[in-house]
C-alpha cells in the first residue's frame, strides 16, 4: 500500500532535550515535506527536500533541522526543543511533476514542556 | 506565507444538503487543490483544478475556479456524516510551492 508512514504518533518530552521524528515514503518521491499544523494558522511549511541530499527551508524553519540521506527518509530533528514547538506535525511527499499531489503521514503530534 | 483564505470558516448543515466552500488566493497560480482532513489525522487530496480549468467534478464534488477573481469554490452535494471534516485549498503558483489556506470546519449533522 502506498503512504507515508510518520514515528512517533504522539510525543511528549521536556525543553532542550533532542528529538527525531521519522518519515518515510513507499512510492519513490523525489519531493518531500514537513509541516507544522497550529489551531488558526492552518498549515506551515517547515523544511522541503526536491531530492537526495537537497534540502530547503520552509516558512518557519527555526528551531528545526532535516536531512535527506535516502530517496525515502526525510527525518525532522528538534536539537532543543522549546514549548513554542508544540505543535501537530505532517510530513508529506510527492513526485515533482507539477500537478502532483500531495500524499500526507498521519502526523505527530508533539507536546514540549 | 498565507495564501489560500477559505470560507466560511464553520459551516454547519444536516444531512442530504449541499456545502459550498470558497477559497480566495491573492497571486496567479498554476493549479488549485482541495484536501480534506479528518480531525487529528493527515490531509487526503480531493481534487486538482488547472489554472486553464473553469469546473471540475468528481463524484459528489464540485470545483470551480474563477483565475479573474482568484477564488475557488468546492461543492459537496447531499452530504453524508462521514463528509464532517476540515477542507483546505491549496495553491500551487509558478515557484511550484504548495501554499494551505486556513480551512473550513464542516460539521455534517445526521
Amino acid at each position: 500500500e502506498a503512504q507515508v508512514t510518520q514515528n512517533p504518533r504522539y510525543l511528549i518530552t521536556v525543553t532542550g532535550k533532542k528529538l527525531t521524528v521519522t518519515c518515510s515514503q513507499n512510492m519513490n518521491h523525489e519531493y518531500m515535506s514537513w509541516y507544522r499544523q497550529d489551531p488558526g494558522l492552518g498549515l506551515r511549511q517547515i523544511y522541503y527536500s526536491m531530492n537526495v541530499e537537497v534540502t530547503d527551508k520552509g516558512d518557519v524553519p527555526e528551531g528545526y533541522k532535516v536531512s535527506r540521506k535516502e530517496k525515502r527518509n526525510f527525518p525532522l530533528i528538534l536539537e532543543s526543543p522549546s514549548p513554542n514547538q508544540t505543535s501537530l506535525y505532517f510530513c508529506a511527499s510527492s513526485s515533482t511533476a507539477a500537478n502532483s499531489p500531495l500524499h500526507f503521514g498521519n502526523g505527530t503530534r508533539l507536546t514540549v514542556t | 506565507s498565507q495564501q489560500g483564505e477559505e470560507d466560511p470558516q464553520a459551516l454547519s448543515i444536516q444531512e442530504g444538503e449541499n456545502a459550498t466552500m470558497n477559497c480566495s488566493y491573492k497571486t496567479s497560480i498554476n493549479n488549485l487543490q482541495w484536501y480534506r482532513q479528518n480531525s487529528g489525522r493527515g490531509l487526503v487530496h480531493l481534487i486538482l483544478i488547472r489554472s486553464n480549468e473553469r469546473e471540475k467534478h468528481s463524484g459528489r464534488l464540485r470545483v470551480t475556479l474563477d483565475t479573474s477573481k482568484k477564488s475557488s469554490s468546492l461543492l459537496i452535494t447531499a452530504s453524508r456524516a462521514a463528509d464532517t471534516a476540515s477542507y483546505f485549498c491549496a495553491t500551487r503558483g509558478a515557484t511550484n510551492k504548495l501554499i494551505f489556506g486556513t480551512g473550513t470546519l464542516l460539521a455534517v449533522q445526521p
